[in-house]
């Protein structure tokens, strides 16, 4: 069974730019899950999407992070425009219902200068 | 809200046993997930606990208590391979928002 994929692997933009990921979960899997991670902290929830209905996005910087998943299969994550802080590396997780283990992506590490 | 606390770091020696422990606070609870993240690498699924009591796979265990609030991962016979960061996860009973703790680095010496 193919895993979660994700793209770019690494991305360095400079602040002020903008930068979009892609995810595409395992398929079946109802539920997306986008994580940031900083250096030597545990993964934040970003956004969590049922199919293609948002769960909950309370830790989503919404004056600069913007997240969809159409078709409730794909997702983009965009940020525009990046800060210095938003160097992390960002991690797409799926899992078959809101009940079961979370499989992640290889991630998409990103580096703001 | 969500509050998982774990200890930073361990070190323990090569064919040892070590737990890493795991209290949570949540609204609602739906289970409890242990991960394993290698430096540079994607977390990946240990265990999971819904009910009370102990899980065993392997070399790996994980204990639940949801009357206090407390779980663990028993690690035996530790391999130099172990060394890794160790990710308590809260699924929520609002939506089951899958929470994760800081991590708890590993170190296993010779």
């Amino acid at each position: 069974e193919a895993g979660v994929a994700q793209s770019p692997r690494y991305k360095i933009i400079e602040k002020r730019q903008s930068v979009a990921f892609w995810c595409n979960p395992i398929s079946g899997h109802a539920t997306l899950y986008w994580y940031q991670q900083i250096l030597g902290q545990g993964p934040k929830l970003l956004i969590q999407f049922q199919n293609n209905g948002v769960v909950d996005d309370s830790q989503l910087p919404k004056d600069r992070f913007s997240a969809e998943r159409l078709k409730g299969v794909d997702s983009t994550l965009k940020i525009q425009p990046a800060k210095l802080e938003d160097s992390a590396v960002y991690l797409c997780a799926s899992s078959l219902a809101g009940l079961y283990e979370a499989f992640f992506g290889q991630g998409t590490r990103l580096t703001v200068v | 809200g969500q509050n998982i606390d774990q200890p930073t770091e361990m070190t323990a020696t090569e064919g040892a046993i070590v737990q890493i422990n795991c209290t949570y606070q949540t609204s609602g609870f739906n289970g409890l997930f242990w991960y394993q993240q290698h430096a540079g690498e994607a977390p990946t699924f240990l265990s999971y606990n819904v009910l009370d009591g102990l899980e065993e796979k392997g070399r790996f265990s994980s204990f639940l208590s949801r009357s206090k609030g407390y779980s663990y991962l028993l690690l035996k016979e530790l391999q130099m391979k172990d060394s890794a960061s160790y990710l308590c996860a809260v699924r929520d009973g609002y939506g089951n928002k899958l929470v994760f703790g800081a991590g708890t680095i590993l170190r296993v010496k010779s």
